[in-house]
Protein backbone atom coordinates (compact mmCIF):
# COMPACT_ATOMS: atom_id res chain seq x y z
CA UNK A 1 0.00 0.00 0.00
CA UNK A 2 1.32 3.68 -1.35
CA UNK A 3 -0.36 5.04 1.73
CA UNK A 4 -1.74 8.88 1.34
CA UNK A 5 0.16 10.38 -1.91
CA UNK A 6 -0.08 14.14 -2.11
CA UNK A 7 1.93 16.30 -4.40
CA UNK A 8 3.75 18.67 -4.85
CA UNK A 9 5.42 18.23 -1.40
CA UNK A 10 6.73 22.21 -1.71
CA UNK A 11 5.26 25.12 -3.50
CA UNK A 12 6.79 28.44 -3.84
CA UNK A 13 4.44 30.94 -5.56
CA UNK A 14 3.88 34.53 -6.09
CA UNK A 15 0.95 36.41 -3.95
CA UNK A 16 -2.04 36.54 -6.33
CA UNK A 17 -1.66 33.68 -8.32
CA UNK A 18 -3.15 30.36 -8.70
CA UNK A 19 -1.90 27.27 -6.19
CA UNK A 20 -3.57 23.65 -7.22
CA UNK A 21 -2.81 20.64 -4.38
CA UNK A 22 -2.88 17.44 -4.95
CA UNK A 23 -4.28 14.00 -3.17
CA UNK A 24 -4.69 10.46 -3.58
CA UNK A 25 -6.62 8.80 -0.60
CA UNK A 26 -5.53 4.79 0.17
CA UNK A 27 -7.42 3.15 -2.20
CA UNK A 28 -10.74 1.59 -0.79
CA UNK A 29 -11.14 4.45 1.90
CA UNK A 30 -14.41 6.78 1.81
CA UNK A 31 -13.32 9.53 3.27
CA UNK A 32 -10.84 12.25 2.45
CA UNK A 33 -9.98 15.18 4.76
CA UNK A 34 -8.18 18.45 4.42
CA UNK A 35 -6.00 19.89 7.26
CA UNK A 36 -3.55 22.99 7.45
CA UNK A 37 -0.97 22.82 9.93
CA UNK A 38 0.34 26.93 10.94
CA UNK A 39 2.44 27.54 13.94
CA UNK A 40 0.27 30.11 14.98
CA UNK A 41 -3.17 28.55 14.34
CA UNK A 42 -2.45 24.23 15.10
CA UNK A 43 -4.14 21.89 12.54
CA UNK A 44 -7.23 22.99 11.29
CA UNK A 45 -9.71 20.89 9.47
CA UNK A 46 -10.74 22.81 6.15
CA UNK A 47 -12.91 20.36 4.61
CA UNK A 48 -13.36 16.91 4.45
CA UNK A 49 -15.92 14.13 1.95
CA UNK A 50 -17.48 11.22 2.45
CA UNK A 51 -17.86 9.14 -0.82
CA UNK A 52 -16.60 11.60 -3.10
CA UNK A 53 -19.38 13.93 -1.06
CA UNK A 54 -18.18 17.35 0.85
CA UNK A 55 -19.77 16.94 4.53
CA UNK A 56 -18.42 19.72 6.19
CA UNK A 57 -16.79 22.98 5.03
CA UNK A 58 -16.78 24.94 7.31
CA UNK A 59 -13.45 25.43 7.88
CA UNK A 60 -12.62 26.58 4.74
CA UNK A 61 -10.84 30.10 5.11
CA UNK A 62 -13.04 31.96 2.86
CA UNK A 63 -13.81 31.90 -1.15
CA UNK A 64 -10.45 32.10 -2.40
CA UNK A 65 -10.14 28.06 -0.67
CA UNK A 66 -12.17 25.16 -3.35
CA UNK A 67 -11.81 21.87 -2.76
CA UNK A 68 -13.41 18.87 -5.14
CA UNK A 69 -13.22 15.18 -5.09
CA UNK A 70 -14.07 14.24 -8.83
CA UNK A 71 -13.51 10.35 -8.20
CA UNK A 72 -12.38 7.94 -4.90
CA UNK A 73 -9.43 8.36 -6.18
CA UNK A 74 -7.82 12.29 -6.39
CA UNK A 75 -8.93 15.56 -4.61
CA UNK A 76 -7.57 18.60 -5.33
CA UNK A 77 -7.88 21.66 -2.89
CA UNK A 78 -6.90 25.33 -4.55
CA UNK A 79 -6.54 28.58 -3.13
CA UNK A 80 -7.22 31.64 -6.05
CA UNK A 81 -5.85 34.18 -5.58
CA UNK A 82 -3.15 32.75 -2.85
CA UNK A 83 -2.00 35.08 -0.03
CA UNK A 84 1.35 35.08 2.41
CA UNK A 85 -1.01 34.05 4.91
CA UNK A 86 -1.78 30.89 3.50
CA UNK A 87 1.73 29.50 3.96
CA UNK A 88 1.05 26.55 5.89
CA UNK A 89 1.45 22.99 5.53
CA UNK A 90 -1.44 21.26 3.88
CA UNK A 91 -2.23 17.89 4.78
CA UNK A 92 -4.59 15.46 3.40
CA UNK A 93 -5.92 12.09 5.01
CA UNK A 94 -7.75 9.45 4.40
CA UNK A 95 -10.01 6.91 6.52
CA UNK A 96 -12.64 3.92 5.98
CA UNK A 97 -15.64 2.83 8.32
CA UNK A 98 -14.93 -0.24 7.33
CA UNK A 99 -11.41 -0.96 7.77
CA UNK A 100 -9.75 -1.20 11.29
CA UNK A 101 -11.21 0.96 13.64
CA UNK A 102 -11.61 4.10 11.10
CA UNK A 103 -8.18 6.09 12.13
CA UNK A 104 -7.21 8.57 9.57
CA UNK A 105 -3.89 8.13 7.71
CA UNK A 106 -2.25 10.87 6.76
CA UNK A 107 0.02 12.23 3.41
CA UNK A 108 3.39 13.78 3.54
CA UNK A 109 1.62 16.95 3.20
CA UNK A 110 2.49 20.04 0.96
CA UNK A 111 4.46 22.66 2.61
CA UNK A 112 3.28 25.86 0.63
CA UNK A 113 4.71 29.19 0.86
CA UNK A 114 3.43 32.79 -0.81
CA UNK A 115 5.58 35.33 -1.04
CA UNK B 1 -19.06 19.64 18.57
CA UNK B 2 -16.77 17.61 20.43
CA UNK B 3 -13.68 18.99 22.13
CA UNK B 4 -10.83 17.80 22.92
CA UNK B 5 -8.28 19.24 25.41
CA UNK B 6 -4.38 18.86 25.66
CA UNK B 7 -3.30 21.10 28.57
CA UNK B 8 -0.10 20.45 28.20
CA UNK B 9 1.84 22.18 25.55
CA UNK B 10 5.20 21.09 26.31
CA UNK B 11 6.74 18.12 28.34
CA UNK B 12 10.19 16.86 28.84
CA UNK B 13 11.55 13.21 29.87
CA UNK B 14 15.06 11.85 30.69
CA UNK B 15 16.28 9.09 27.98
CA UNK B 16 14.90 5.97 29.60
CA UNK B 17 12.09 7.46 31.82
CA UNK B 18 8.64 7.33 31.87
CA UNK B 19 6.39 10.12 30.48
CA UNK B 20 2.08 10.60 30.54
CA UNK B 21 0.98 12.75 28.07
CA UNK B 22 -2.62 14.55 29.05
CA UNK B 23 -5.73 15.01 27.00
CA UNK B 24 -9.54 15.58 27.46
CA UNK B 25 -12.29 15.36 25.58
CA UNK B 26 -15.97 16.67 25.89
CA UNK B 27 -18.61 14.46 24.33
CA UNK B 28 -22.51 13.43 24.98
CA UNK B 29 -21.65 10.34 22.68
CA UNK B 30 -21.19 6.83 24.38
CA UNK B 31 -19.79 5.19 21.60
CA UNK B 32 -16.37 6.63 20.69
CA UNK B 33 -13.04 6.14 19.32
CA UNK B 34 -10.00 7.88 20.70
CA UNK B 35 -6.51 7.75 18.84
CA UNK B 36 -2.67 9.25 19.45
CA UNK B 37 -0.78 10.28 16.63
CA UNK B 38 2.41 11.56 17.29
CA UNK B 39 4.53 14.46 14.50
CA UNK B 40 8.00 14.49 14.34
CA UNK B 41 10.35 17.16 13.06
CA UNK B 42 9.53 15.78 9.73
CA UNK B 43 5.94 16.75 9.62
CA UNK B 44 4.45 12.98 8.73
CA UNK B 45 1.73 12.03 11.22
CA UNK B 46 1.84 8.76 12.64
CA UNK B 47 -0.57 6.76 14.61
CA UNK B 48 0.76 5.66 17.80
CA UNK B 49 -2.35 4.18 19.53
CA UNK B 50 -6.29 3.37 19.63
CA UNK B 51 -8.76 2.99 21.47
CA UNK B 52 -12.46 2.02 21.39
CA UNK B 53 -14.45 3.58 23.76
CA UNK B 54 -16.67 0.59 24.60
CA UNK B 55 -13.35 -1.22 25.61
CA UNK B 56 -12.75 -0.89 29.09
CA UNK B 57 -9.11 -2.60 28.62
CA UNK B 58 -6.71 -0.03 28.35
CA UNK B 59 -5.03 -0.46 24.62
CA UNK B 60 -1.36 -0.71 24.44
CA UNK B 61 1.07 -0.92 21.75
CA UNK B 62 5.16 -1.94 23.05
CA UNK B 63 6.35 1.39 24.58
CA UNK B 64 3.12 3.23 24.76
CA UNK B 65 -0.07 2.77 26.45
CA UNK B 66 -3.19 4.52 27.06
CA UNK B 67 -5.16 5.20 30.85
CA UNK B 68 -8.72 5.36 29.42
CA UNK B 69 -10.84 7.01 32.24
CA UNK B 70 -14.43 7.60 30.10
CA UNK B 71 -16.56 8.72 33.21
CA UNK B 72 -13.94 11.31 33.55
CA UNK B 73 -13.45 11.67 29.89
CA UNK B 74 -9.48 11.27 29.90
CA UNK B 75 -7.54 9.56 27.78
CA UNK B 76 -3.65 10.15 28.44
CA UNK B 77 -0.99 8.16 27.12
CA UNK B 78 2.07 6.78 28.94
CA UNK B 79 5.22 6.40 26.85
CA UNK B 80 7.77 3.40 29.29
CA UNK B 81 11.77 4.12 28.65
CA UNK B 82 11.49 7.06 26.39
CA UNK B 83 14.28 6.95 23.43
CA UNK B 84 15.52 10.02 21.37
CA UNK B 85 13.21 8.74 18.61
CA UNK B 86 10.35 9.83 20.65
CA UNK B 87 10.97 13.53 20.55
CA UNK B 88 7.54 14.82 18.88
CA UNK B 89 4.55 16.78 18.49
CA UNK B 90 1.81 14.00 20.15
CA UNK B 91 -2.03 14.89 19.13
CA UNK B 92 -4.64 13.51 20.83
CA UNK B 93 -7.64 12.55 18.59
CA UNK B 94 -11.41 12.21 19.07
CA UNK B 95 -13.63 10.21 16.13
CA UNK B 96 -17.37 10.23 16.10
CA UNK B 97 -18.95 7.40 14.66
CA UNK B 98 -22.19 9.64 14.59
CA UNK B 99 -21.01 13.00 12.72
CA UNK B 100 -19.46 11.39 9.22
CA UNK B 101 -16.63 10.18 9.94
CA UNK B 102 -15.00 13.60 11.72
CA UNK B 103 -12.12 14.07 13.44
CA UNK B 104 -11.52 16.41 16.46
CA UNK B 105 -7.80 17.20 17.11
CA UNK B 106 -6.26 18.40 19.89
CA UNK B 107 -3.80 21.52 20.04
CA UNK B 108 -0.82 19.43 20.70
CA UNK B 109 1.67 18.44 22.99
CA UNK B 110 5.62 18.95 22.25
CA UNK B 111 8.39 15.93 23.86
CA UNK B 112 11.23 16.73 24.05
CA UNK B 113 13.89 13.94 25.16
CA UNK B 114 16.80 14.23 27.09
CA UNK B 115 19.77 12.54 26.34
Amino acid sequence: DAGVIQSPRHEVTEMGQEVTLRCKPISGHNSLFWYRQTMMRGLELLIYFNNNVPIDDSGMPEDRFSAKMPNASFSTLKIQPSEPRDSAVYFCASSSRLAGKGEQYFGPGTRLTVT
Amino acid sequence: AQTVTQSQPEMSVQEAETVTLSCTYDTSESDYYLFWYKQPPSRQMILVIRQEAYKQQNATENRFSVNFQKAAKSFSLKISDSQLGDAAMYFCAYRSPNTGNQFYFGTGTSLTVIP
